[in-house]
């Protein structure tokens, strides 16, 4: 059975960058199928969407988080990352790594959910 | 980027009611919308998508239907478990955009 386990700072200072891996288990970021990804909620918000990237190379991001956002995937350790640049306090929030089922088209969702890692940003 | 809306933002009802929940989108994603449920504490977890098919292990009793820019979830009679915050999200493109959440008690 897939799982995703976040890990990295839960505190990080303004301005500096937000770095989170996220180690998969029962599964291969290799996969042909799904994408691997970030979704974040602020404590008592709703949930926006980061991003996400194709083993292969291929990335999506949020526009609004582009310039700051990069997503990457190890293959060779079975893991992928998130870097957020810039941070300010609107960045405080609980962070989630996800798969996304990319094929079949029609099926495209999050299929599996980090238990999510609060990061806050605070001097 | 497509908005998401829901309705009601927050619904109160009794064990065995039935339950609807309404997402619109600002735009057509044909039958690209996904349904979850996130309990406090909790990450969200995945009941729906494509619409209208069920997340292997999700109790019958959820169904959802739409297609287009109105749809909707479904629980036919209301468990105490499912007690949660609901959120509707489109996969027609990105950014994957998420509903606002409908939160269901008691």
């Amino acid at each position: 059975q897939l799982q995703l386990q976040e890990s990295g700072p839960g505190l990080v200072k303004p301005s500096e960058t937000l770095s989170l891996t996220c180690t998969v288990s029962g599964g291969s970021v290799s996969s042909n199928d799904h994408y691997w990804g970030w979704i974040r909620q602020p404590p008592g918000k709703g949930l926006e969407w980061i991003g996400f990237m194709y083993y292969s190379g291929s990335t999506y991001y949020n526009w609004s988080l582009k310039r700051r956002v990069t997503i990457s995937v190890d293959t060779s350790k079975n893991h992928f990352s998130l870097d957020l640049s810039s941070v300010t306090a609107a960045d405080t929030a609980f962070y989630y790594c996800t798969r996304h089922v990319f094929l079949p088209m029609e099926a495209r969702h999050v299929d599996s959910w980090g238990q999510g890692i609060l990061v806050t940003v605070s001097s | 980027d497509i908005q998401m809306t829901q309705s009601p933002s927050s619904l109160s009802a009794s064990v065995g009611d039935r339950v609807t929940i309404t997402c619109r989108a600002s735009q057509s994603i044909s039958t690209y919308l996904n349904w979850y449920q996130q309990k406090p504490g909790k990450a969200p977890k995945p009941l729906i998508y494509a619409a209208s098919s069920l997340q292997s292990g999700v109790p019958s009793r959820f169904s959802g239907s739409g297609s287009g820019t109105e749809f909707t979830l479904t629980i036919s009679s209301l468990q105490p478990e499912d007690f949660a915050t609901y959120y509707c999200q489109q996969s027609y493109n990105t950014p994957r955009t998420f509903g606002p959440g409908t939160k269901v008690d008691i």
